[in-house]
């Protein structure tokens, strides 16, 4: 089956750890993105990939990492940096001129 | 700055029920719009994505209308039923750093009830 896959489902960290948030595409899709949403707001752009080894801020980047080494793989990693980082974050894809968005099933993280 | 806005916030209808769900953005210059179906605690799921070209989709029992113009789309749903209960949320594609990113409003809530 064709997808996107986050892991994990649930993840739980203490105030001041870094953690890192899978994303995997097995749709061949060229560009990758992360979005964060918080109870009663829309979805707020993180970062984005086109192609791999580059990477663009979106509007809410600051606390934020990733990196794009394999065209199928985009890791975010949210740094003890981030003031608020407890949200739901969702990956999605698209092929470059094809602007359907695929999402992936998000990772609810809640630091304590 | 393009800003997507969704009214009603939350809808509650009887079984049976045609409905209409309203989306309002405030730059035209868009590539697109989609519409998304969100179940609690899941991911989205595309419904239907208009281009800019297009007026209109269709899906089974949703229409979805665009009018670049008046910023305005409309995403109908004909019969409703318990299972369409959901999120429903709305994005455009707009240019940025020359490609595209999608924004979205805060989405409807929508509760058929049986």
């Amino acid at each position: 089956d064709g997808g996107i896959t986050q892991s994990p489902k649930y993840l739980f960290r203490k105030e001041g750890q870094n953690v890192t948030l899978s994303c995997e595409q097995n749709l061949n899709h060229d560009a990758m993105y992360w979005y964060r949403q918080d109870p009663g707001q829309g979805l707020r752009l993180i970062y984005y990939s086109q192609i791999v080894n580059d990477f663009q801020k979106g509007d809410i980047a600051e606390g934020y990492s990733v990196s794009r080494e394999k065209k199928e793989s985009f890791p975010l990693t949210v740094t003890s940096a981030q003031k608020n980082p407890t949200a739901f974050y969702l990956c999605a894809s698209t092929t470059l001129g094809e602007t359907e968005q695929y999402f992936g099933p998000g990772t609810r993280l809640t630091v304590t | 700055k393009q800003e997507v806005t969704q009214i009603p916030a939350a809808l509650s209808v009887p079984e049976g029920e045609n409905l209409v769900l309203n989306c309002s953005f405030t730059d035209s210059a868009i590539y697109n719009l989609q519409w998304f179906r969100q179940d609690p605690g899941k991911g989205l799921t595309s419904l239907l994505l208009i281009q800019s070209s297009q007026r209109e989709q269709t899906s089974g029992r949703l229409n979805a209308s665009l009018d670049k113009s008046s910023g305005r789309s409309t995403l109908y749903i004909a019969a409703s039923q318990p299972g369409d209960s959901a999120t429903y949320l709305c994005a455009v594609g707009v240019p940025h750093s020359g490609t595209y990113k999608y924004i979205f409003g805060t989405g409807t809530r929508l509760k058929v009830l049986a």
